[in-house]
């Protein structure tokens, strides 16, 4: 069974610039969160998603956004980068998202990226 | 704002020895999960503890669960090179969210 994909696996953009990341759960996980890690914050979550809707979001600026799709696969948008938004971005999905405890979540190998 | 509080940050170790590594909330967490992360890799599921003074067992693994369900260990025996990567504690804040600790980072040199 394949895991958690995403793409790309490394980018470099520039102050002010756009970026979009892509995310493509496991079959049948219908769940998907993103984190933000970096050395000194740890994970961080964004937010994630259930069914192409948003059900909870981190402390982290509208510039960052996300959607899912009705196949499951979500994308995360950061608008007018700035140097701090330069991180591992993770994304992790899990099988259903609504049993009383949050249960395993499964990793992508993340985006790494570089804001200069 | 539920924070876990990882301790230490960094553990440089010789292959045989033992080691624990603690994660600290002043908050209650319903489950508590301990990922292993590598480098170029995301994190991946080591156990989850539930109860409170719950022990868990993963081979030369232990993780142990408050009995206040605020704060966990891991402790590791005899680690071994492999064992090398960044630990990383993580609680059921509700709502489907998990709040993550900074990690540990364990080097245990051969």
């Amino acid at each position: 069974k394949a895991g958690v994909t995403q793409t790309p696996r490394y980018l470099i953009k520039t102050r002010g610039q756009q970026v979009t990341l892509s995310c493509s759960p496991i079959s049948g996980h219908r769940s998907v969160s993103w984190y933000q890690q970096t050395p000194g914050q740890g994970l961080q979550f964004l937010f994630e998603y259930f069914s192409e809707t948003q059900r909870n979001k981190g402390n982290f600026p509208g510039r960052f956004s996300g959607r899912q799709f009705s196949n499951s696969r979500s994308e995360m948008n950061v608008s007018t980068l700035e140097l701090g938004d330069s991180a591992l971005y993770l994304c992790a999905s899990r099988v259903t998202g609504t049993g009383l405890r949050t249960g395993e979540l499964f990793f992508g190998e993340g985006s790494r990226l570089t804001v200069l | 704002t539920q924070l876990l509080e990882q301790s230490p940050q960094f553990l440089s170790i010789q292959e045989g020895e033992n080691l624990t590594v603690y994660c600290n909330s002043s908050s209650v967490f319903s489950s508590l999960q301990w990922y292993r992360q590598e480098p170029g890799e995301g994190p991946v599921l080591l156990v989850t503890v539930v109860t409170g003074g719950e022990v868990k067992k993963l081979k030369r693994l232990t993780f142990q669960f408050g009995d206040a369900r605020k704060d966990s260990s891991l402790h590791i025996t005899a680690a071994q090179p492999g064992d090398t990567g960044l630990y990383l504690c993580a609680g059921d804040a509700g709502g489907n969210k998990l709040v993550f600790g900074a990690g540990t980072i364990l080097r245990v040199k051969s």
